[in-house]
């Protein structure tokens, strides 16, 4: 079946650091990627998307490509702050009714 | 708009008791759906409802009962609580479902932490 496969955390960086996140899916067809993001205490909240290949979806300044070739779509932000500190999920959309959620990764930052 | 919202926050349950969990949205989303979120194991999600009177089955659906008699209201059901059902758990919705379109944002509550001892 179709699932999504994380980095294990947790990624603990310095303030201005560069961050990537891994994250590989397994699907059949064309499915639509996300990055959801838990900030401490909270629910999860979606913080960008892509819908085909070789989309970039970028938000708060975090992109992520939707790469075919690799089936990756890895989180990046070139200078994490230390309120980016939160869990996040790489998730799948296969056009039935279910999201699959990766095992989400912990982000550290440190000032 | 005050979005998911979820009730109780947090809730200690002995073995074999019974509750419910509210989940309420305002957005008149039609899909809605509830998951467990334990450590090293991300979301999984328990049921889900397609619209008012239709629910099915998520990965982890046992122990856990759910209706969907309106629009706005989705509640969970623990009919006789465990230990292995201590967890964190979320509701969401979306306009539609994924499966309508594979683009549809979750909206996310603020979870309800349930101890079961």
């Amino acid at each position: 079946g179709n699932s999504v496969t994380q980095m294990e955390g947790p990624v603990t960086l310095s303030e201005e650091a560069f961050l990537t996140i891994n994250c590989t899916y397994t699907a059949t067809g064309y499915p639509s990627l996300f990055w959801y993001v838990q900030y401490p205490g909270e629910g999860l909240q979606l913080l960008l998307k892509a819908t085909k290949a070789d989309d970039k979806g970028s938000n708060k300044g975090f992109e992520a490509t939707y790469r075919k070739e690799t089936t990756s779509f890895h989180l990046e932000k070139g200078s994490v702050q230390v309120s980016d500190s939160a869990v996040y999920f790489c998730a799948l959309g296969d056009n039935t009714d279910k999201l699959i959620f990766g095992t989400g990764t912990r982000l550290q930052v440190f000032p | 708009n005050a979005g998911v919202t979820q009730t109780p926050k947090f809730q200690v349950l002995k073995t074999g008791q019974s509750m419910t969990l509210q989940c309420a949205q305002d957005m008149n989303h039609e899909y809605m759906s509830w998951y467990r979120q334990d450590p090293g194991m991300g979301l999984r999600l328990i049921h889900y409802s397609v619209g008012a009177g239709i629910t099915d089955q998520g990965e982890v659906p046992n122990g856990y009962n759910v209706s969907r008699s309106t629009t706005e209201d989705f509640p969970l059901r623990l009919l006789s609580a465990a230990p292995s059902q201590t967890s964190v758990y979320f509701c969401a919705s979306s306009y539609n479902s994924p499966g309508t379109s594979g683009v549809e944002t979750q909206y996310f509550g603020p979870g309800t932490r349930l101890l079961v001892l």
